[in-house]
């Protein structure tokens, strides 16, 4: 079946401890997403990436990093230098070109500890 | 100025009812628009798109106007399972924008 994955599901960290939460597409699309949300609100951009190798920052991108190796992983690193990284983080992928809805992973469960 | 603005609800309403939400957006140059369908702690799920024509799909119909820039949903005949919160999605050369979302209950 195609679609996204994320994993873990559910992370816990420890403070000062950086984490990297995985995202896998087999969709072939060439967008992907990482947002943030927490309790009751929208969905933040963190980053995004349309092609291979490059990627642009969101509107929160600080404390934060990726890499675009390969076309279906986008792995998202929340660093130490986040300083309220416990959130739900949604990855999502779209095709480039004409009207792209965006499809989702089934999220990660961050909780700093 | 927020790019995607919601009303953030909460809409309760009794099964059968009707209801609407708006979303407004800030850019002109947004290209796509999409309502999104969001259950407590998991992913949001693709609830339609919205063509500039308007479009239809059961009880669900979304509208776009590029004029005022705003696109609706509306939903008619109101279940329990239509519970959940909406999200608008604003697509300007893929940089996917979201609404904070409204919430809405439906009760019997």
């Amino acid at each position: 079946d195609g679609g996204i994955t994320q994993s873990p599901k559910y992370l816990f960290r420890k403070e000062g401890q950086n984490v990297t939460l995985s995202c896998e597409q087999n969709l072939n699309h060439d967008a992907m997403y990482w947002y943030r949300q927490d309790p009751g609100q929208g969905l933040r951009l963190i980053y995004y990436s349309q092609i291979v190798n490059d990627f642009q920052k969101g509107d929160i991108a600080e404390g934060y990093s990726v890499s675009r190796e390969k076309k279906e992983s986008f792995p998202l690193t929340v660093t130490s230098a986040q300083k309220n990284p416990t959130a739900f983080y949604l990855c999502a992928s779209s095709i480039v070109q004409g009207w792209t809805e965006a499809f989702f992973g089934q999220g990660t469960r961050l909780t700093v500890v | 100025r927020k790019e995607v603005e919601q009303d953030p609800g909460p809409f309760n309403v009794p099964e059968g009812a009707t209801v609407a939400f708006n979303c407004t957006y800030s850019n002109s140059a947004s290209q796509s628009f999409f309502w999104y369908r969001q259950d407590c702690r998991k992913e949001p799920k693709l609830l339609m798109s919205v063509y500039s024509s308007g479009n239809e799909d059961g009880r669900f119909t979304a509208q776009l106007n590029r004029a005022s820039q705003y696109i609706s949903l509306l939903i008619r005949d109101s279940k329990l399972s239509d519970s959940a919160t909406y999200l608008c999605a604003v697509n300007e050369d893929n940089d996917m924008r979201f609404g904070a979302g409204t919430r809405l209950t439906v009760k019997p």
